[in-house]
């Protein structure tokens, strides 16, 4: 069974950075792009970065582009986001999730907390 | 970018009855328009891919219509595990990819 695991979220001030991580297990993981999305308190889902399966081709959404980071070390099957410049509006559980050929999400880790303030 | 519009934004339905969930998109999306359940401090979990096909383990109460601009997804005796937020998203034009901004199912 394909499952992912996220950590590094935490208690962050405006401005500061942090690196979030997403521990694949059950299927190859190199053969799968990835994704990850969060989910900001009162909101929606919100899509905010995409890496193909060999890192090839990388997409942000709009509202973390310049800041966020997206990467992945397929020897270690994990996904990564280095996050900096944070700002109050970045605060959400940041979920990692498989890139379905077609372009849906399956499966989802369970997410991770970010909260940024000072 | 493709912006997705659900409704309502809450829906109260009796346990037992049918539950019926609209997602429209800006622009056509074919096909490639998934679904969404969300609990409560739990990952999402996908339902509906290509607007109609059900995803592994999801009982066949679960239904998803639609193409082009206009989907339904269906919940056709609703059970207690169904209360949920729901959420649909377009995968035919990206990025960005978007999601509807939810739609709440409450217990009446």
């Amino acid at each position: 069974e394909a499952q992912l695991e996220e950590s590094g979220g935490g208690l962050v001030q405006p401005g500061g950075s942090l690196r979030l991580s997403c521990a694949a297990s059950g299927f190859t993981f190199s053969y799968y792009s990835m994704y990850w999305v969060r989910l900001a308190p009162g909101k929606g889902l919100e899509w905010i970065s995409y890496i193909k399966s060999d890192s090839s081709f990388i997409y942000y959404a709009d509202s973390v582009k310049g800041r966020f980071t997206i990467s992945r070390d397929n020897a270690k099957n994990s996904l990564y986001l280095q996050m900096n410049s944070l700002r109050d509006e970045d605060t959400a559980v940041y979920y990692c999730a498989r890139a379905e050929s077609r372009g849906y999400f399956d499966p989802w880790g369970q997410g991770t907390l970010v909260t940024v303030s000072s | 970018e493709i912006v997705m519009t659900q409704s309502p934004a809450t829906l109260s339905v009796s346990p037992g009855e049918r539950a019926t969930l609209s997602c429209r998109a800006s622009q056509s999306v074919g096909s490639n328009l998934a679904w969404y359940q969300q609990k409560l401090g739990q990952a999402p979990r996908l339902l509906i891919y290509d607007a109609s096909s059900r995803a592994t383990g999801i009982p066949a109460r679960f239904s998803g219509s639609g193409s082009g601009t206009d989907f339904t997804l269906t919940i056709s005796s609703l059970q207690s595990e169904d209360f949920a937020v729901y959420y649909c998203q377009q995968y035919n034009d990206w990025p960005p990819f978007t999601f509807g901004q939810g739609t709440k199912l409450d217990i009446k």
